[in-house]
């Protein structure tokens, strides 16, 4: 079985512009997470998408957004970049049999380095 | 709200020898307990993990870890340090709509 495949793998862009990031999750998979990492923050969750529906949210601006669709792949976008939103940006799916996001194992891409200029 | 402390930020071992990660957590309620690894340039791999049950689990890559109620910890073991482990491992804390990662720790392995 396919693993979470995360488009583009590499990424630069200059201070507010926009940008996409793609992730296909595992076949079968119905929940979709987005976590940013830095060497600062460590991992820090952006939001979690379940049958199309966001079902979660962590605390990021408005400026983040994301979607899913009815196949479960996902979107994320973020508008107005800025310099500190540098990062690598995880997608991870679950099966989310047993309930909310805390109680079911992730499975993660390999991520999309974001470097804003 | 739960947490997760991972006290050491980075670990070196020799090669052969024992390694200890060390990982507390904070949660109202009895945790699901993960840890996952992450290679260099790759996303995280789930090592194991604890729902109920045992207190003692074991993962891949000859990996295990023991949760301890009383002392609110998750440490993971593992008896011989391969080159091959040098990463970064990361402790997580979920109930609920929430799931919280540690900030890691680096394990180096020297030869």
């Amino acid at each position: 079985k396919a693993g979470v495949t995360q488009t583009p793998r590499y990424l630069i862009k200059t201070r507010g512009q926009q940008v996409t990031l793609s992730c296909s999750p595992i076949s079968g998979h119905r929940s979709v997470s987005w976590y940013q990492q830095t060497p600062g923050q460590g991992l820090q969750f952006l939001f979690e998408y379940f049958s199309e529906t966001q079902r979660n949210k962590g605390n990021f601006p408005g400026r983040f957004s994301g979607r899913q669709f009815s196949n479960s792949r996902s979107e994320m976008n973020v508008s107005t970049l800025e310099l500190g939103d540098s990062a690598l940006y995880l997608c991870a799916s679950s099966l989310s049999l047993a309930g909310g996001l805390g109680y079911n194992e992730q499975f993660f891409g390999p991520g999309t380095r974001l470097t804003v200029l | 709200a739960q947490s997760v402390t991972q006290p050491d930020i980075h670990i070196t071992v020799s090669e052969g020898a024992s390694l200890e990660l060390r990982c507390n957590y904070s949660y109202g309620a009895t945790p699901y307990l993960f840890w996952y690894v992450q290679s260099p340039g790759q996303g995280l791999q789930l090592l194991l993990k604890y729902f109920s049950g045992d207190t003692l689990v074991q993962g891949i890559k000859g990996f295990e870890a023991e949760f301890k109620r009383s002392q609110s910890s998750f440490n993971l073991r593992k008896p011989s340090v391969h080159w091959s482990d040098a990463a970064e491992y990361f402790c997580a804390v979920g109930g609920g709509s929430d799931m919280r990662f540690g900030a890691g720790t680096r394990l180096t392995v020297k030869p």
